[in-house]
């Protein structure tokens, strides 16, 4: 069982807009501004798309947008295009103990 | 570009181990750590740990305490990551990455297959 709880699994048609929720505890996800998300095509290594809650990498569209409330992070991907079919996985840091954790992951599936 | 290349696919026999190396270019090598997360076949990435890369700075995740030792060498700009007394639920696809400050994961080494079968 992973640390963070994310849905299996979600979908949308192209150009509409999702959100894939991230959610873990105060000792997480609530306790630091520390919250990456990763995008994994099959077979693929993973793709940093959010980090630090809402910032974007270099190279990464502002179709991904990030954001949290409480113990609870958001990815809103919109406008989905077909090569966003993908899993996503959530990230945060933990305290000095657990250093870090991952969602279960989210299988994105564009109709 | 920033760019970490992983060794390539090992096979080890249960209680062996296993040593993965992840060459960085692009960057000044010891201004970030390398995190380790592996994968397992059909299921979630998992975080082993990271390594400064001074080699000053250690932490691992409970989990893997004991059995593995994660180390860098700034003359090659190199990471490596060992993983002793080897299991088959050890098999798994295993990535570097640069960690950043904020605990963020980028980019990602290709990812090096490890086998655990007798």
């Amino acid at each position: 069982q992973s640390a963070l709880t994310q849905p299996r699994s979600v979908s949308g048609s192209p150009g509409q807009s999702v959100t894939i929720s991230c959610t873990g505890t105060s000792s997480d996800v609530g306790g630091y501004y520390y919250v990456s998300w990763y995008q994994q095509h099959p077979g693929k290594a993973p793709k940093n798309m959010i980090y630090d809650v809402f910032k974007r990498p270099s190279g990464v569209p502002d179709r991904f947008s990030g954001s949290k409330s409480g113990n609870t992070a958001s990815l809103t991907i919109s406008g989905l295009q077909a090569d966003d079919e993908a899993e996503y996985y959530c990230c945060s840091y933990a305290g000095t103990y657990s250093n870090v954790v991952f969602g279960g992951g989210t299988r994105l599936t564009v109709l | 570009q920033v760019q970490l290349v992983q060794s390539g696919a090992e096979v080890k026999k249960p209680g062996a181990s296993v040593k993965v190396s992840c060459k960085a270019s692009g960057y000044t090598f010891t201004s970030y750590g390398i995190s380790w997360v592996r994968q397992a076949p059909g299921q979630g990435l998992e975080w082993m740990g990271w390594i400064s890369g001074h080699n000053t700075d250690a932490n691992y995740a409970q989990k893997f305490q004991g059995r593995v030792t994660m180390t860098t060498d700034a003359s090659t700009s190199t990471a490596y990551m060992e993983l002793r007394s080897l299991r088959s639920d050890d098999t798994a696809i295993y990535y570097c990455a640069r960690r950043g400050g904020g605990y963020w994961l980028d980019p990602w080494g290709q990812g090096t297959l490890v086998t655990v079968s007798s």
